[in-house]
């Protein structure tokens, strides 16, 4: 494993419907970030997990979107309910600590019909 | 709260030309970490290069270097000797356990 790895590349899906990514993180990082990227922005924070707690989440991020990480290793982002307007690339990322850089995966790029 | 300025949409050069794409940001706290990503059409984020803010030795990466100037909240990027490759989505984040991030500047580099 030498990267952040993420599940799926591609979603597609139609409005109202349900939908769930996971992200591997590097094995040792124990830190865990998702963020939300649109098209010709900067990425948007979402959440972050230190080993399996979740310690921040968004003030922007609706009650249709939750994220676990269990056994603080993988995690999921799953979104409820979905809207046009969560159509976007999620990025996972992960870092040993707060001051290291973090690593990215390839993200999920999310089409709601 | 901390934000992130970057005031360049797009930048365009030759290749092998310098390019210094600019950042400015604003934070009360005085250890910060500053950094430097690149995201290449339909490829992933990478780092560039890191700045610890306690740091005054601007960091350099190869062609890549910084300017860092703590009291003006400034921390621009240097490209020397800019390659094809280095076309790509260029952002500016600062670090708080998350990172916050600039708008971007597309940089293009022209054969």
């Amino acid at each position: 494993d030498t990267g952040v790895s993420q599940d799926p590349r591609h979603k597609i899906t139609k409005r109202g419907q349900n939908v769930t990514f996971r992200c591997d993180p590097i094995s040792e990082h124990n830190r865990l970030y998702w963020y939300r990227q649109t098209l010709g922005q900067g990425p948007e924070f979402l959440t972050y997990f230190q080993n399996e707690a979740q310690l921040e989440k968004s003030r922007l991020l609706s009650d249709r979107f939750s994220a676990e990480r269990p056994k603080g290793s993988f995690s999921t982002l799953e979104i409820q309910r979905t809207e046009q307007g969560d159509s976007a690339m999620y990025l996972c990322a992960s870092s040993l600590t707060s001051d290291n850089e973090q690593f990215f995966g390839p993200g999920t790029r999310l089409t709601v019909l | 709260a901390q934000t992130v300025t970057q005031s360049q949409p797009e930048m365009s050069v030759q290749e092998a030309e310098t390019v210094t794409l600019s950042c400015t940001y604003d934070t009360s706290e005085s250890n910060y970490y500053l950094f430097w990503y690149k995201q290449p059409p339909s490829r992933q984020m990478i780092l560039v290069i890191r700045q610890e803010a306690y740091k005054q030795q601007n960091a350099t990466e190869n062609r890549f270097s910084v300017n860092f100037q703590k009291a003006a909240k400034s921390f621009s990027l240097k490209i020397s000797d800019s390659q094809l490759g280095d076309t790509a989505m260029y952002f500016c984040a600062l670090n708080n356990y998350q990172l916050i991030w600039g708008a971007g500047t597309k940089l293009i580099i022209k054969p």
